[in-house]
This record gives C-alpha cells, sequence and structure tokens, in this order.
C-alpha cells in the first residue's frame, strides 16, 4: 500500500544537527514531491518546505533558511530532512508528506500520506 | 502570507451529533483548500481536498464547502474516531499555510 515510514525518535544537543528520513513505498517515488511539517508539543502544524523527487528542486520557509536542507534519493525512494544549529524551540514532532512534483503554485490536492512522525528533542 | 482563521477553536458536541467547523482566509485562496483530521498522538490525514473533494478512503459523512475566502467542514452524524483535531491548510499561494486548529470534543 501507499505509505511512508519515517526513521526513530532522536534525542540531540543544542547547536548540533539532526537527520531524518521518509521511505516510501507503494508509488512511483520519482513522480512526486515531498514536504516536511512540524508540530512542536502542544502546539498547532508548521510547514516547514518542500523538495522534488522529480526534478530536486526545493523551496524552504524563510525562518528556517540556511537551517535546513531537504534532500531525496531515488535509489532508495527515501527523503530526507536535515536540521543544524538545532535549539530548545526545535524540539517537536517533524512529519514527511507526499506532495506535488512541481512548485508551481497554485496546488490542487492535499498532502496524502503522511509518515507516522519523528520525535526529535532538543536538550541539553 | 495567508493566514487562515479556524472557529470556533473548541467545538463540544455528542456523537451523533452535527459539526460545523469553519476556516477563513485573510485572501482570496479560489478552492485551493484541504482539511485534515488529527487524532490524539498521530500524523494529520487528508479528508478534503480543493474545497470539496473527498480524498481516498473518507466517509460520505464529511462534506466541504467554500471558495474565495470561507469555508466549512460538516461532519454529518459524530463518530467516536471524529472527536480529533481538524486543520484546514490553503494551498493557492506560497507558502501553504494552515490554520490554527479546531478541537472537536466530547461534550
Amino acid at each position: 500500500q501507499v505509505q511512508l515510514v519515517q526513521s526513530g525518535a532522536e534525542v540531540k544537543k543544542p547547536g548540533t544537527s539532526v537527520k531524518v528520513s521518509c521511505k516510501a513505498s507503494g508509488f512511483h517515488f520519482a513522480s512526486y514531491g515531498f514536504s516536511w511539517v512540524r508540530q512542536a508539543p502542544g502546539h498547532g502544524l508548521e510547514w516547514m518546505g518542500w523538495v522534488s523527487a522529480y526534478n530536486g528542486n526545493t523551496n524552504y520557509t524563510p525562518r528556517l533558511q540556511g537551517r535546513v536542507t531537504m534532500t531525496t534519493d531515488t535509489s532508495t525512494s527515501t527523503a530526507y530532512l536535515e536540521l543544524r544549529s538545532l535549539k530548545s524551540d526545535d524540539t517537536a514532532v517533524y512529519f514527511c508528506a507526499r506532495d506535488a512534483p512541481r512548485d508551481q503554485w497554485p496546488i490542487r490536492g492535499g498532502f496524502d500520506p503522511w509518515g507516522q512522525g519523528t520525535r526529535v528533542t532538543v536538550s541539553s | 502570507e495567508i493566514v487562515l482563521t479556524q472557529s470556533p477553536a473548541t467545538l463540544s458536541l455528542s456523537p451523533g451529533e452535527r459539526a460545523t467547523l469553519s476556516c477563513r482566509a485573510s485572501q482570496s485562496v479560489s478552492y485551493y483548500l484541504a482539511w485534515y483530521r488529527q487524532k490524539p498522538g498521530q500524523a494529520p490525514r487528508l479528508l478534503i481536498y480543493d474545497a470539496s473533494n473527498r480524498a481516498t478512503g473518507i466517509p460520505a459523512r464529511f462534506s466541504g464547502s467554500g471558495s474565495g475566502t470561507d469555508f466549512t467542514l460538516t461532519i454529518s452524524s459524530l463518530e467516536p474516531e471524529d472527536f480529533a483535531v481538524y486543520y484546514c491548510q490553503q494551498r493557492s499561494s506560497w507558502p501553504g499555510t494552515f490554520g490554527q486548529g479546531t478541537k472537536v470534543e466530547i461534550k
């Protein structure tokens, strides 16, 4: 079936980096893009950015620009999120979600499916 | 950046009752709006896309309506699994913002 399976929980110290993976199955990976969304404890959803497995293009939210890198590996059908210079307010659950392959707004459809989430805790 | 405002923040209802959730955009998003349900401890799930289209596998008790700046998600008869948080998301212009969520709780 169509699914995204993410890597396990991480505990990191401030100033370090984390890399979260999102492995796809059940569909043609290279025909899609992938968005990353995070949710701090007790808060709503924050879109972080998007990466295309179709052409490698990326688009990041300005508040994370310079600290975030999103990539894909079509040979393993896996999307990756790397976040650097971690701070305590980066503590959140990080979700990947299947998205449109091209960064051409407006975009029809929605994020479907989502990965199960990866909890990242940043603490000294 | 388009701001989405959801109301009410919390909706207290009983199983079997009808739920009406609102999402208002700070400027027109045409019909490029999606709705998601997030159960506790789980990832969100797409319910409605393009304002009124049910996603694959979503039961008919869920319906979406609206265009421009005002949108509604209606759940015709609440099932136990529907007590959750609901988010709207606009897909009209970058960045694709989410509303702050509406919690549907058991009365």
